[in-house]
């Protein structure tokens, strides 16, 4: 079953410090993963993708990781912000790239950064 | 910049009512989703539709469910007799092309009394 697992559930930080997430998949045929940052009662927007030859990816402060052969991947967020406070979701697409991008959800890190 | 829209942003609906949730993709976009979030749970894929029919569809999206494009421009999404557990943040998203990014819109909360 495809299934993506995320670590710590839930982290609080002090402003300026960093941090990283942690993902685990099992999925089948693997397409590419993501990494969305979503605050509560909204839309999740994309921070990074990447597919199976890539290693690293950065976007600003968030750098994500992937190694495509242990299945996991990890979100770094540096020198963090109040406004980074939100839930940070990894999604992993499955499919041969046809017709179709399904998206397979993690739970999330519910991430609050605090003065 | 381009966005995905969605309206309405909260709807109240008593339960065995339809109800349809509408949703506005970027303009030059392809491949048109619809996700589902249950409070304080994982977001679920429900459909994906492209070149004017289903594509994929989830365990989740049984007969209860349709969606369309009457037009160029909206895409919907029908629940024909509304549940209980039907109650979510109900997401559209869209992509100009696979495997790229896909965008979300604000979603649509569906209360079912």
């Amino acid at each position: 079953k495809n299934q993506v697992e995320q670590s710590p559930q839930s982290l609080i930080i002090l402003e300026g410090k960093n941090c990283t997430l942690q993902c685990n998949y099992t999925v089948s045929p693997f397409s590419n993963l993501r990494w969305y940052k979503q605050d509560t009662g909204r839309g999740p927007v994309s921070l990074t993708i990447m597919t199976f030859s890539e290693n690293t990816k950065s976007n600003g402060r968030y750098t994500a990781t992937l190694d495509a052969d242990t299945k996991q991947s990890s979100l770094h967020i540096t020198a963090s912000q109040l406004s980074d406070s939100a839930s940070y979701i990894c999604v992993v697409s499955a499919g041969y790239g046809g017709a179709t991008n399904k998206l397979i959800f993690g739970t999330g890190t519910l991430l609050a950064v605090q003065p | 910049e381009p966005e995905v829209t969605q309206t309405p942003s909260h709807q109240v609906t008593q339960m065995g009512q339809e109800v349809i949730l509408r949703c506005v993709p970027i303009s030059n976009h392809l491949y048109f989703y619809w996700y589902r979030q249950i409070l304080g749970q994982k977001v679920e894929f429900l459909v994906s539709f492209y070149n004017n029919e289903i594509s994929e569809k989830s365990e989740i999206f049984d007969d209860q469910f349709s969606v369309e494009r009457p037009d160029g421009s909206n895409f919907t999404l029908k629940i024909r007799s509304t549940k209980l557990e039907d109650s979510a943040m109900y997401f559209c998203a869209s992509n100009l092309a696979l495997p790229y990014e896909q965008y979300f819109g604000p979603g649509t909360r569906l209360t079912v009394t």
